[in-house]
């Protein structure tokens, strides 16, 4: 079963700065079938990125997903007030559908 | 468009049962595969189960695993989750979610509003 980790727990930053976050899988994701959403208080969680680096439609292009095998990245470019929230990675592609136990970006 | 409503979450004792249903809307039932994820207060995401489109393959998580049976009744778009033998730590939202062309493989970008699932004696 694959684990996912991210890190930091909490990033701290100010609107316009870049942030970069991480997802590392025990194992090798196999063809890269990792996603990453982003959850809101309140809300459902959004999917924005798909195949480790596709942008759903839609996402605004300040968001980009990279990585392949165990570690990946979700970079915001600059971060808008809207941004602030939790992103969480996920495992698809078959069982278990692991979830990473989220990285939340506040504002500072 | 895919529209996802799930009902019947409540409040139940520890060791009872509950069953939660989510139905579609704005899809050909039939060809989706549907997942359900829950999520306790301040708490992740955590997957718990997914049928296939023609219900021929189910899986679940571990902590659920033996206790609840996902299943789904295509002629009234539903999918259930039938929880049995809960315990303090399966209270949390319940999604039903989906792709949003109904590959069970996929990454979801379709989501229920959620319903509350609290267990508690």
């Amino acid at each position: 079963e694959i684990v996912l980790t991210q890190s930091p727990g909490t990033l701290s930053l100010s609107p316009g700065e870049r942030a970069a976050l991480s997802c590392r899988a025990s194992q090798s994701v196999p063809n890269n079938q990792l996603a990453w959403f982003q959850q809101k208080p309140g809300q459902a969680p959004r999917l924005l990125i798909y195949g480790a680096s596709h942008r759903v439609a839609g996402i605004p292009d300040r968001f980009s997903g990279s990585g392949s095998g165990t570690d990946f990245t979700l970079a915001i470019s600059r971060l808008e007030p809207e941004d602030f929230a939790v992103y969480y990675c996920q495992r698809y592609g078959g069982s278990p559908f692991t979830f990473g136990p989220g990285t939340k970006v506040d504002i500072k | 468009q895919v529209q996802l409503v799930e009902s019947g979450g409540g409040v139940v004792q520890p060791g009872r049962s509950l069953r939660l249903s989510c139905t579609a809307s704005g899809v050909t039932f039939t060809r989706f595969g549907m997942h359900w994820v829950r999520q306790a207060a301040g708490k992740g995401l955590e997957w718990v189960a997914v049928i296939w489109p023609d219900g021929s393959e189910k899986y679940y998580g571990d902590s659920v695993k033996g206790r609840f049976t996902i299943s789904r009744d295509n002629s009234k778009n539903t999918v259930y989750l039938q929880m049995n033998s809960l315990r303090a730590e399966d209270t949390a939202v319940y999604y039903c979610a989906c792709q949003w062309d109904g590959n069970p493989r996929a990454a979801v970008d379709k989501w229920g509003q959620g319903t509350m699932v609290t267990v508690s004696s």
